[in-house]
């Protein structure tokens, strides 16, 4: 079964310092991996995609991505963390059996001042 | 200029009684779907339409009847509500490509639904 998984409950770091949320994922075929980060009380935002190409992946407000294909994993990063990056953040997977978007459990990202 | 909109935004209503909640996009997408995110954030698709076909449609209870009068909404009506139905109820909506789903979703507020 196509699954994708964060380990990380919750990310704390400061501002100013890089962050990674990680993602590993488990699929047929060739992945197609989705970001998504959702601030409170709102809807899912989309921040970046791969499908095909370059394995790093750039992305909304300054997030980017790294396709790992031997890791299984495509762990989301920023150089320098904002207060205001601080939210809920999906990973996500295509299942090429269904076309349907597999999320993660989610990671709490919190930047603190 | 809202791209995927939802209405209402919460409703709270009680045990056995029938609710809507609907959703419209403007963005031209060809595809929309109903996911519930449950109060542990997790989160799940429940329905998907194409060009107002259903193409997905998970295992969830027949109390909940999805309807696309067009490409641009998709409804979401639940009979005899439960407790469970508790969550938070989003619209989506995407561009099919030629069957494979590359393109990114767009997502709505969402709708709290509150059952007591």
């Amino acid at each position: 079964a196509q699954s994708v998984a964060q380990p990380e409950d919750q990310v704390n770091v400061a501002e100013g310092n890089p962050l990674t949320v990680k993602c590993t994922y488990s699929v047929s075929g060739n992945p197609y991996l989705f970001w998504y980060v959702q601030y409170p009380n709102r809807g899912l935002q989309f921040l970046l995609k791969y499908i095909t190409g370059d394995n790093l992946v750039k992305g909304s407000y300054g997030f980017e991505a790294e396709f790992n294909k031997s890791q299984t994993s495509f762990h989301l990063k920023k150089p320098s963390a904002l207060v205001s990056d601080s939210a809920l953040y999906f990973c996500a997977v295509r299942d090429p059996n269904t076309d349907k978007l597999i999320f993660g459990t989610g990671t709490r990202l919190q930047v603190f001042p | 200029d809202t791209a995927v909109s939802q209405t209402p935004k919460y409703l709270v209503t009680q045990m056995g009684n029938d609710k809507s909640i609907k959703c419209e996009q403007n963005l031209g997408h060809d595809t929309m779907y109903w996911y519930k995110q449950d109060s542990k954030k997790f989160l799940k698709i429940m329905f998907s339409y194409n060009n107002k076909e259903l193409i997905i449609n998970e295992t969830v209870p027949n109390r909940f009847s999805p309807k696309s009068p067009d490409k641009a909404h998709l409804n979401l009506h639940i009979n005899s509500l439960e407790l469970g139905d508790s969550a938070v109820y989003f619209c989506a909506s995407s561009q099919w490509s030629g069957g494979a789903m590359e393109y990114e979703q767009y997502f709505g507020p969402g709708t709290r639904l509150t059952v007591t």
